[in-house]
């Protein structure tokens, strides 16, 4: 079992829609990142959560410890969020574990 | 422009021939890191640092080298080239880990080893 589970591993949505994707882990963390990775290949960080919730624009990322779980939502749904959304934890000595990334597409 | 600029983007290269793949931000950060690709395994930490002079280990080590003489710059070093390490290869930087700052990525090097 990997220590990164992320669901689901493809979404297709139609514009306008609300979009959820989940990741669960099995270890300690200090921190958590969602990356977005578009189809030319480039990585750029979304957000970093420790506790709580942070929202940039239509994205919010919210994060249970408890529970070990969090989750990506990206509100009103455009083509141009069609990208590989890939979560990732940070444990004790900043190494990084990576889930195996949604792929999502929005269609007009 | 706030970046962090790898070099080469795409790089064909034979068994056995030693190789550097240069990495190099402009933001001061003290946390650089390297990571590879591949299809369906996803990414995989190859090794980190926490500053100069300061290397740790990631998941998938074997077969790479670096070193961190400078806070600026962070290469990756295939000192013997092997099949097995034809990927997509990341690097990325960021404040220290726990300081609330995420990571900016480099575009990538696409090694292939023949």
């Amino acid at each position: 079992k990997n220590e990164v589970e992320q669901s689901p591993q493809n979404l297709t949505a139609q514009e306008g829609e609300f979009i959820t994707i989940n990741c669960s882990y099995s270890v300690g963390i200090s921190a958590l990142h969602w990356l977005q990775q578009h189809p030319g290949g480039g990585i750029v960080s979304l957000f970093m959560l420790s506790s709580g919730k942070k929202k940039h624009g239509r994205l919010i990322a919210t994060i249970n410890i408890q529970e070990k779980h969090s989750s990506l939502h990206i509100t009103a749904s455009h083509p141009r969020d069609s990208a590989v959304y890939i979560c990732a934890v940070e444990t004790s000595g900043s190494r990084l574990t990576f889930g195996e990334g949604t792929q999502l597409t929005v269609n007009p | 422009e706030a970046q962090v600029t790898q070099n080469p983007r795409y790089l064909i290269t034979v068994t056995g021939k030693k190789l550097t793949v240069t990495c190099s931000q402009n933001m001061n950060h003290e946390y650089m890191s390297w990571y590879r690709q591949d299809p369906g395994l996803g990414l995989r930490q190859i090794y980190y640092s926490m500053n100069v002079e300061v290397t740790d280990k990631g998941d998938v080590p074997e077969g790479y080298k670096v070193s961190r003489k400078e806070k600026r710059n962070f290469p990756l070093i295939l000192e013997s080239p092997s099949p097995n390490q034809t990927s997509l290869y990341f690097c990325a930087s960021g404040t220290r880990p726990g300081q609330g700052g995420g990571y900016t990525f480099g575009s990538g090097t696409r090694l292939t080893v023949v």
